[in-house]
């Protein structure tokens, strides 16, 4: 079975400061692994995915998540947050042994403060 | 790319009555997936199509809800004798098969049953 847990389910940064958000997840098998953005009234949105290639993976907005397997993590990090960033992030697993699905987190609702 | 299109964006219904929802993948993709996410959770897997095929439906997915994707292109999703816990927002993703396939999300049908 795939799992994931996303620690925290409201982050609040102060414009310019560091984002991190948490994730763990749970597979027996190699993992394909991804972090969404969902802005207010908007359909889920690709930031990054994991593919077996390079543990620190680049995305969209200054987003990068690093997969560490001895910790299980894909934590998401972004250097300086921006109003704009102001959105609900999830992390998703995918595993060929669990099918075609994607599992989800809960979610992790981030607010910036000017 | 004119990205994945639900219709519609809203629908209120009584209790008892059936709905239909439909959505309109992006025209090269093969697989069509449904999720449906309730507030301040992350989406849940309902089913998925490859071509005209559903090849999985999750045990969410009780008997009084049903999917088609007749030739392979859109898709609709019918829910009969509606009940309040089935208030949530249903939303569709296509990708083309791959190991590592990138999921498009429409923007979703939100489904208020009174």
């Amino acid at each position: 079975a795939q799992s994931v847990t996303q620690l925290g389910s409201h982050v609040s940064v102060s414009e310019g400061a560091l984002v991190l958000l948490r994730c763990n997840y749970s597979s027996s098998v190699p993992p394909y692994l991804f972090w969404y953005v969902q802005y207010p009234n908007q359909g889920l949105q690709l930031l990054l995915k994991y593919t077996s290639a390079a543990t620190l993976v680049k995305g969209i907005n200054g987003f990068e998540a690093e997969f560490k397997k001895s910790e299980t993590s894909f934590h998401l990090t972004k250097p300086s947050a921006h109003m704009s960033d102001a959105a609900e992030y999830f992390c998703a697993v995918r595993t060929k042994a669990a099918g075609n699905k994607l599992t989800f987190g809960g979610g992790t609702r981030v607010l910036v403060k000017p | 790319d004119t990205g994945v299109s639900q219709d519609p964006r809203h629908k209120i219904t009584k209790r008892g009555q059936n709905v239909t929802f439909r959505c309109d993948p992006i025209s090269e993709h093969n697989r069509l997936y449904w999720y449906r996410q309730t507030l301040g959770q992350g989406p849940e897997f309902l089913t998925y199509f490859q071509n005209e095929a559903q090849l999985e439906k999750s045990r969410l997915l009780s008997d009084r809800f049903s999917a088609e994707r007749p030739k392979g292109s859109f898709s609709t999703l019918e829910i009969q004798r509606t009940e309040q816990g089935d208030s949530a927002m249903y939303l569709c993703a296509s990708s083309l098969e791959g190991g590592s396939e990138k999921l498009f999300f429409g923007s979703g049908t939100q489904l208020s049953v009174l």
